[in-house]
C-alpha cells in the first residue's frame, strides 16, 4: 500500500538536544512538506521541498532544518535553537507543486523532558 | 498573519443533526479550498474540496458552500453520526505562478456528535 510513514510515533527530547524526525513516502510524489500542529492553532508550515536537493522555508522555519537527498525521504531535524519544540509534527506530500490532494503521515509527537 | 479564520472552535451536535463549520479568508489569491478530517493521534485526511469557479459541491453527506464575494466557505455535514466526531480543518492554497502546493490551514474545529 502506498502512503507516508513517519517515525517514531513518540519522541522525547532533552533540553539542548537535536532530534531528527523521519518521513518516507512511496507514492512517487515530487513535493513534500513538514507541518507543526499545536492546539488551537491549526497546522503551520515549517519547510517544504518541490524537488530533490531543493527546499524552502515555510512560515515557522526557525530552529528547524531539513534535507531532501532522495525523492522518497524528507527528514526534519529539530535543533536546540527551537525554544518550544513540544508539538505534533506532520509530514505531507503532493504529486506535484500544483496538484490538489495532500497526503499526510500519522504524525510524530515530540515532547521535551 | 491570520489569513484563514475558522469557527466555531468546538461544536456539539446530536446524532442526525446538521453540523456547520465556517471559514473566512483574507486574501483573494487562492485557488483551492479543501477540508480535512483528523481523528485523534492521526494525520489529517482530505474530506472534500472545492475550486472557486463553483458555489457548491456535495459528496454524500458532506457539502461545501463557497461564497467568493464574501470570501467565505463552509462545510455542512448532514445526518451527523458519532463516527463523524473528529477535528476538521479548512485550508486554502495560494494561486499564481509562485504556487508551491503548500496549504494555509484554519485553526480547526472539534466536532462531537452525541448518540
Amino acid at each position: 500500500d502506498g502512503g507516508i510513514t513517519q517515525s517514531p510515533k513518540y519522541l522525547f527530547r532533552k533540553e539542548g538536544q537535536n532530534v531528527t524526525l523521519s518521513c518516507e513516502q512511496n507514492l512517487n510524489h515530487d513535493a513534500m512538506y513538514w507541518y507543526r500542529q499545536d492546539p488551537g492553532q491549526g497546522l503551520r508550515l515549517i519547510y517544504y521541498s518541490q524537488i530533490v536537493n531543493d527546499f524552502q522555508k515555510g512560515d515557522i522555519a526557525e530552529g528547524y532544518s531539513v534535507s531532501r537527498e532522495k525523492k522518497e525521504s524528507f527528514p526534519l531535524t529539530v535543533t536546540s535553537a527551537q525554544k518550544n519544540p513540544t508539538a505534533f509534527y506532520l509530514c505531507a506530500s503532493t504529486l506535484g507543486a500544483v496538484n490538489t490532494e495532500a497526503f499526510f503521515g500519522q504524525g510524530t509527537r515530540l515532547t521535551v523532558v | 498573519q491570520q489569513q484563514v479564520k475558522q469557527s466555531p472552535q468546538s461544536l456539539i451536535v446530536q446524532k442526525g443533526g446538521i453540523s456547520i463549520i465556517n471559514c473566512a479568508y483574507e486574501n483573494t489569491a487562492f485557488d483551492y479550498f479543501p477540508w480535512y478530517q483528523q481523528f485523534p493521534g492521526k494525520g489529517p485526511a482530505l474530506l472534500i474540496a472545492i475550486r472557486p469557479d463553483v458555489s457548491e459541491k456535495k459528496e454524500g453527506r458532506f457539502t461545501i458552500s463557497f461564497n467568493k464575494s464574501a470570501k467565505q466557505f463552509s462545510l455542512h455535514i448532514m445526518d451527523s453520526q458519532p463516527g463523524d466526531s473528529a477535528t476538521y480543518f479548512c485550508a486554502v492554497r495560494p494561486s499564481g505562478s509562485g504556487n508551491t502546493g503548500k496549504l494555509i490551514f484554519g485553526q480547526g474545529t472539534t466536532l462531537q456528535v452525541k448518540p
